[in-house]
């Protein structure tokens, strides 16, 4: 299995600004991903990051709002930039795993957007 | 990826056995259900995941029918720390491992 951590854990951000959250992985993964998760709602998955190459978004995510690094196979980042009220919700990281369907996820970071 | 169905919610009492169903008609040749725990402030857990037949581990078990078009996740004798939203997620794993989660069952274990 791989342990995942997140930084922030949580952040209130100002309209308009940009917050980047980073995700560290105890070993070395081939796939990470990054999710959106409104409170009592189900995960939404935004991206796909890809290790030296530019990340792959899911329908209704874009880079220019949802940038992605993924500079290294243990490390990725996610910026959510100009933010807007709507943007506040829980963002998890993850990291796939051997098994089919198998992802490590990461505790979340609960991002307020005031 | 196959589209999931599953109670949005169930309770139980402490001790009891708790069997959540999901359907998936759609489910292709290839794929395999997997389900997933998350408790409050957390990220989800994988917990088990099956092909056919059952398949049991230390946390649940997973009854799969013949024709797999649903699946049964069982937890035996459950405590109140049991209490979290399961998901039911079907897919073969190929496509970078990406997942699709749906609803989700929010499972509450009263004392």
């Amino acid at each position: 299995s791989a342990v995942i951590s997140q930084k922030p854990s949580r952040d209130i951000c100002q309209r308009g600004t940009s917050l980047t959250i980073q995700c560290q992985v105890d070993s070395q993964v081939t796939m990470m991903f990054w999710y959106r998760q409104q409170p009592g709602q189900s995960l939404t998955l935004i991206a796909t990051a890809n290790q030296g190459s530019e990340a792959t978004y899911e329908s209704g995510f874009v880079i220019d709002k949802f940038p992605i690094s993924r500079p290294n196979l243990t490390f990725s980042t996610l910026t959510v930039s100009n933010m807007s009220p709507e943007d506040s919700s829980i963002y998890l990281c993850s990291a796939g795993g051997t098994s089919p369907n198998e992802q490590f996820f990461g505790p979340g970071t609960r991002l307020t957007v005031l | 990826l196959a589209k999931t169905t599953q109670p949005i919610s169930m309770d139980s009492y402490e001790g009891q056995e708790v069997n959540i169903t999901c359907s998936h008609n759609n489910i292709a040749t290839n794929d395999y259900i997997t389900w997933y725990q998350q408790f409050p402030s957390q990220g989800p857990r994988f917990i088990i995941q099956g092909y056919k037949t059952k398949v049991t581990n230390e946390v649940a078990s997973l009854f799969i029918p013949a024709d797999r078009k649903s699946s049964t996740l069982s937890l035996p004798r459950v405590s109140l720390s049991d209490t979290a939203v399961y998901y039911c997620l079907v897919g073969d794993g190929a496509a970078g491992n990406k997942l699709t989660f749906g609803g989700g069952t929010r499972v509450l274990v009263k004392p």
